[in-house]
This record gives structure tokens, sequence and C-alpha cells, in this order.
């Protein structure tokens, strides 16, 4: 099984509110990682964990908190966003420690509109 | 990671192969090509990865050149469901630790013609 799951599918939000978006993966994997992905353009790569720890921060604004509690979850804390940060949030795993780190198993995104 | 070029959009006949073609001139020997595709508005999907030797699977085969400097996908036969954009990527290892990332281009729109 290589399922991903992210919930919720579709979410709205105004620039004062404070959402969360969570992604979940029962494969065993210890690496996770969170994309955005604009309308029409290719997935951009915002934060890597690995065994739990952040790993990779792609220089994302602090209004998006990444918080992985457990090597299973991965959430995804947004605070105060603007609406240029309407996307699709895509969640990723994969394996560590086999040499190349493994195929990345993509969940079926999070739409999100800030309104 | 390295560049990869692929053409903007391909037409394929039902039932036919469909063959996606990707230069990745500036390949490193520990660089490998993965595949990856998106149909429109899911995550998107693993297709195959290799390094230097063709692979196959149940989705596709991947042939890459012995200069290692360019590959092609090929869906031997392409179904309507096979309508999606195809990622060509080229990864490096960097650590054991899961330190990676994806470097998405901007990709081949493939689309299934009945």
């Amino acid at each position: 099984d290589t399922e991903v799951t992210q919930t919720p599918k579709h979410l709205v939000m105004g620039m004062t509110n404070k959402k969360s978006l969570k992604c979940e993966q029962h494969m065993g994997h210890r690496a996770m990682y969170w994309y955005k992905q604009k309308a029409k353009k290719p997935p951009e790569l915002m934060f890597v964990y690995s065994y739990e720890k952040l790993s990779i921060n792609e220089s994302v604004p602090s209004r998006f908190s990444p918080e992985c509690p457990n090597s299973s979850l991965l959430n995804l804390h947004l605070h105060a966003l603007q609406p240029e940060d309407s996307a699709l949030y895509l969640c990723a795993s994969s394996q560590v420690g086999e040499g190349m780190g493994g195929t990345q198993y993509f969940g079926p995104g999070t739409r999100l509109l800030v309104l | 990671d390295a560049k990869t070029t692929q053409p903007p959009s391909m037409d394929c006949a039902e039932g036919r192969a469909a063959n996606l073609p990707c230069n990745h001139s500036t390949i490193s020997g520990n660089e490998y090509v993965y595949w990856y595709r998106q149909i429109h508005s899911q995550g998107p999907q693993y297709i195959i990865h290799g390094l230097k030797n063709n692979e196959t699977n149940e989705m596709a085969s991947l042939i890459i050149t012995e200069d290692r400097k360019s590959s092609t996908l090929i869906l031997p036969h392409a179904t309507l469901r096979d309508t999606a954009v195809y990622y060509c990527i080229v990864r490096a290892f960097i650590s054991n630790f899961g330190n990676e990332k994806l470097t998405f281009g901007t990709g081949t729109r493939l689309t299934i013609i009945p």
C-alpha cells in the first residue's frame, strides 16, 4: 500500500483565521514532505522532516508552521495567510537510509483558498 | 539537481505507444532519473525511475541513453486515463537522512486522443 492521506480536501479561510492541514501515512516512512503547487505550475518543496525532525525549510514564511508529532503524521499550521497563498498543498513521504532515500509518494492534496 | 528539458505538450492516439522524451545533459553520475505524472488536480503519481539501465514495470518502460544525457518514458498502450502532465526529474542523493528534494520542471502535458 502506497497511500498518503490528506485532510481536508478543500479549505477556505480568511486572512485572520488559524487552520491546520493534516497528512498521514502508514508505510513506515521516516521522511515526510510538504509541497506547494500554484495553478498551472509544478510543485515546489516547502519543508522536509526526517525522523520527526525538520531537516529542510525552503525559506518558507513563518505564517506556515510545520509539525511532525510522530512518524506517521505531518501537520501544516496556517496563520494570517495572504490571498496569494491560495494553492494546492501536497504531502509526500518516503523511506530513508536506503542509499537513495527512497521514492516519494504523494497524497491527493488540500486545495486552499484564502479570502 | 540537474535540470531537465521536456516538450510542453504531446498528443498520442489511444491504444498506441506514448513516447515522452526528456533531456538531462548535465546529469551527474550519482543522479537518478525519476518520472511522475499528475492527473488534473490530483497529487503526483510515481511511475518509474532508473540510473543507467533500462527499467520496466507494470505502468511503463524507461529507456536511458548510454551517455545518460537523455531518457524516454514509454507508455506501451496509452488509454484516455493516461492524459496527464508528466514530469521528468533528476534527483541527487544527498544523505541517508531524507535530506533531498524533488525539483519539478514544467513537464509535458500528454493528451490521449480517442
